[in-house]
């Protein structure tokens, strides 16, 4: 069974500091990997994948993510955070060689950044 | 180019009724996927398709849900007769090919209200 775990429900920050948000993954296989985050009242937004290569993925607002297949995480990071980084993080893996591209999330965790 | 658009936004019914939700996607993407995102968890896949077929729909509780993709572009959700535990917020999503290195891009959903 595809299990994905975010161990922390909630992270809290304060702005200028670097953050990280945690993900494991429980997958067959070499799943690819994705973040997502999601805003109030809204959808999920892409932020980055890890497909292969390099370990340390760069994705969107200064996001990035490192993949370790030891540990089988893929924690989400960024170097110095904002007060409009505030919002849900979601962890997301998807099977490699699945021809259905379904995704499996975690439970999210909910990052607060204070001034 | 225009992002996946979903309506209602917001729908109260009582228990019992019956309810239907609408999904556009992305212009050109083939496949599209219905999530249930209760409170508190990850978004959890209900169906996908690929153009007008069904290609997985092996969480749809198919009792009471059911979904369908005409043309291969639009889509409606619906849910009849509706339980307490449908109250959870609808998301469409929508991908170029389906493939599982592909990001998925979502709609701001309906949040579904049962009483």
């Amino acid at each position: 069974a595809q299990s994905v775990a975010q161990p922390e429900d909630q992270v809290n920050v304060a702005e200028g500091n670097p953050l990280t948000v945690k993900c494991t993954y429980s997958v067959s296989g070499n799943p690819y990997l994705f973040w997502y985050v999601q805003y109030p009242n809204r959808g999920l937004q892409f932020l980055l994948k890890y497909i292969t290569g390099d370990n340390l993925v760069k994705g969107s607002y200064g996001f990035e993510a490192e993949f370790n297949k030891s540990q089988t995480s893929f924690h989400l990071k960024k170097p110095s955070a904002l007060v409009s980084d505030s919002a849900l993080y979601f962890c997301a893996v998807s099977p490699r060689g699945s021809t259905l591209g379904r995704l499996y999330f975690g439970r999210g965790t909910q990052l607060t950044v204070w001034p | 180019e225009a992002g996946v658009a979903q309506s209602p936004r917001y729908k109260i019914i009582e228990k019992r009724q019956s309810v239907a939700f609408w999904c556009n996607p992305i212009s050109g993407h083939a496949t599209l996927y219905w999530y249930q995102q209760i409170l508190g968890q990850g978004p959890k896949l209900l169906i996908q398709f690929q153009n007008n077929g069904v290609v997985d729909d092996s969480q749809l509780p198919k009792d009471r849900f059911s979904a369908e993709r005409l043309k291969g572009v639009d889509s409606t959700l619906k849910i009849q007769p509706a339980k307490l535990e449908d109250s959870a917020v609808y998301l469409c999503a929508s991908s170029l090919e389906g493939l599982s290195n592909q990001p998925q891009h979502f709609g701001d959903g309906t949040r579904l209200s049962i009483l």
